[in-house]
């Protein structure tokens, strides 16, 4: 079975650049759950989506920061302008809409801004 | 408000003995537990869950956890542990009232040949 899909694994860009990332879910899933983990803040939930609408924005950091899910197979994670704080490996998971069900995740994208 | 203590950022331990990494969690209601690995440069996979039923809860690569209502823990072993078992590991819980995960800090577990 095919799981959590990240793209890209890796991001270097400088400063200033747009960057977007890409989540491809398990397919049936309809929740679908983007996060950031740093060594100083750990793992952060940042948004979370069900049936592609967006449920809690509220651990997005700025305005500078975006994610937007167009249907049940596909969401994008963007930061415009990037900043090199927001140097991370953002993770993508999903999970069927049920409490008891556990979350599945990606590979995550390790994202260096210069 | 619910929240999630991994008393211990490593855990050093030889190869081949136990080691139990230590959770606890602060909730009013029923909850659902889960604890997570994560392997260098990947993402976090399910170890094992507990949703209802027996408190002794049996994962994947021999790890186990035992729920304890009364100590509001969660606490993961293994009996014997192997190098390949290097990695982070982090628990989690949510209730009836959040579909959000609460996770802990995590906990290094690193093994000395």
């Amino acid at each position: 079975d095919a799981g959590v899909i990240q793209s890209p694994r890796h991001e270097v860009t400088e400063m200033g650049q747009e960057v977007t990332l890409r989540c491809k879910p398990i397919s049936g899933h309809d929740y679908l759950f983007w996060y950031r983990q740093t060594m100083m803040r750990g793992l952060e939930l940042l948004i979370y989506f069900n049936n592609n609408v967006p449920i809690d924005d509220s651990g997005m950091p700025e305005d500078r920061f975006s994610a937007k899910m167009p249907n049940a197979s596909f969401s994008t994670l963007k930061i415009q302008p990037s900043e090199p704080r927001d140097s991370a490996v953002y993770f993508c998971a999903s999970s069927l809409g049920t409490h008891n069900q556990p979350q599945h995740f990606g590979d995550g994208t390790r994202l260096s801004i210069l | 408000a619910q929240s999630v203590t991994q008393l211990d950022s490593q855990v050093p331990v030889f190869e081949e003995a136990p080691v139990e990494l230590r959770c606890n969690y602060s909730s009013s209601v029923s909850v659902y537990l889960f604890w997570y690995v994560q392997y260098p440069n990947q993402g976090l996979q399910l170890l094992l869950k507990y949703l209802s039923g027996s408190t002794l809860v049996k994962g994947i690569n021999g790890f186990e956890a035992e729920f304890n209502k009364s100590q509001t823990s969660f606490h993961l072993r293994k009996p014997s542990v192997h190098i390949s078992d290097t990695a982070e590991y982090f628990c989690a819980v949510r209730s009836d009232s959040n579909y959000q995960l609460i996770w802990g800090a995590g906990t290094k577990l690193i093994i000395k040949p």
